[in-house]
């Protein structure tokens, strides 16, 4: 039972470049989120989606892009990396519409120098 | 918009006391969710316990229980018989009506031994 997957675990990457985080549950989650976490700063949400084919805007979505092709993936772009954005990574699914509990990845680490 | 307020950074209990987290939030909705998350040092986020906004009986789960008060906005956790394994940072989060969910910055329980 793999829940919510997130690779790569660990990841270092130099101001300007891009990457992508990926993301996927097989809950058949409709709900699917990203947050990040800093020191002192608690978990803030960057990007969300209700279903494929709709996303929309956390609390800090600058500097990141999503899209929500399927139920499973839902993967989060950096296009040009930036050290603010150093912080651990955690996406997070939940079924539409019930209580809310979320379901979390593991977390990733990001690192940009 | 909806915000989350921990006003305790930080927190120690000596084990088997108990101890109560506050958390007070921001919203002009009448239905929503409340939960507590527990994040350990292994950096999985783990539900605690959740409230219904309309249900006015305290949630309650083995030795994890909440003091809900709505009008006040206030969903404070308590601990009861504080184990060594309870160590760890405890967010509040509040469940909006657009399905997103917001976290407070958190609290670190120490217990001590």
């Amino acid at each position: 039972n793999a829940g919510v997957t997130q690779t790569p675990k660990f990841q270092v990457l130099k101001t300007g470049q891009s990457m992508t985080l990926q993301c996927a549950q097989d809950m058949n989650h409709e709900y699917m989120s990203w947050y990040r976490q800093d020191p002192g700063m608690g978990l803030r949400l960057i990007h969300y989606s209700v279903g494929a084919g709709i996303t929309d805007q956390g609390e800090v979505p600058n500097g990141y892009n999503v899209s929500r092709s399927t139920t499973e993936d839902f993967p989060l772009r950096l296009l040009s990396a930036a050290p603010s954005q150093t912080s651990v990574y955690f996406c997070a699914s939940r079924i539409a519409g019930n209580t809310g509990e979320l379901f979390f990845g593991e977390g990733s680490r990001l690192t940009v120098l | 918009a909806q915000t989350v307020t921990q006003s305790q950074p930080e927190m120690s209990v000596q084990e088997a006391e108990t101890v109560t987290l506050s958390c007070t939030y921001d919203t002009s909705e009448s239905d929503y969710y409340l939960f507590w998350y527990k994040q350990p040092p292994s950096r999985q986020m783990i539900l605690v316990i959740r409230q219904e906004a309309y249900k006015q009986q305290n949630a309650t789960e083995n030795r994890f229980s909440v003091n809900f008060q709505k009008a006040a906005k206030s969903f404070s956790l308590k601990i009861s018989d504080s184990q060594l394994g309870d160590a760890a940072m405890y967010f509040c989060a509040y469940r909006q009506i657009d399905d997103k969910i917001i976290f407070g910055k958190g609290t670190r329980l120490h217990i001590l031994p």
